[in-house]
């Protein structure tokens, strides 16, 4: 069994600012990914950013950066430079390596980016 | 071009109705999904199918019926349907195989059902 949990109720940030969007993980799975998508007013789901299990550095996308700590099961996005358009909500999901492997979400972090 | 398409992309109907939701990708993927977005925005699984074939059923009530007609598709009726039915649907599929590559999930743009 797969748990993501994301309990940071709304979060703010100023423009320019960085913000880091909290994750917590459970796995009984011993090779796994990390994901984060972010999901805009318009509906869409968008990937951020994938970390893997067994990935030796922490991964980087742009703006994005993942601070994975495999010992204490976080998976922490975080967000440089705020831009208006980061307003959105987060999910923060995980995904075993098995054939019947399928994304598990988290609740989701609603961002707002303040002028 | 549109990796993953749905139609339609709004739904209104009425009270136990039957509708049906299409969905294709042109990712040549062999895994394709159905998600659940409720109205607390919570994102749950409901099918996966895998070339064709059903290999993930998550305690989805009988009156949603997945159809995979070849791997590019995968389809999704649902008879007599409720007012608790209202919610965004989402299509998704990924190619499976180790890393990156074979583990991220591309979406459709969803699909908004509210029944009245």
């Amino acid at each position: 069994a797969q748990k993501i949990t994301q309990t940071q109720p709304g979060m703010f940030v100023q423009e320019k600012e960085a913000v880091t969007l909290d994750c917590t993980y459970d796995t009984s799975d011993p090779s796994y990914g990390l994901f984060w998508y972010k999901q805009p007013s318009s509906g869409e789901m968008i990937f951020l950013i994938y970390q893997g299990s067994y990935d030796q550095q922490n991964a980087t996308e742009g703006r994005y950066s993942l601070n994975f700590q495999k010992a204490r099961k976080s998976a922490n996005l975080v967000i440089s430079a705020s831009q208006l358009g980061d307003s959105a909500m987060y999910f923060c999901a995980i995904r075993g390596t098995g054939a019947n492997s399928k994304l598990t979400f988290g609740k989701g972090i609603t961002l707002s980016v303040r002028p | 071009d549109t990796a993953v398409s749905q139609t339609p992309k709004y739904l209104v109907t009425q009270m136990g109705n039957d509708k049906s939701i299409k969905c294709e990708q042109n990712l040549g993927h062999d895994t394709m999904y159905w998600y659940k977005q409720d109205s607390k925005k919570f994102l749950k699984i409901m099918f996966s199918y895998n070339n064709k074939e059903l290999i993930i059923n998550e305690t989805v009530p009988n009156r949603f019926s997945p159809k995979s007609p070849d791997k590019a598709h995968l389809n999704l009726h649902i008879n007599s349907l409720e007012l608790g039915d209202s919610a965004v649907y989402f299509c998704a599929s990924s190619q499976g195989g180790p890393g990156l590559a074979g583990a991220r999930t591309y979406f459709g743009p969803g699909t908004r059902l509210t029944v009245l």
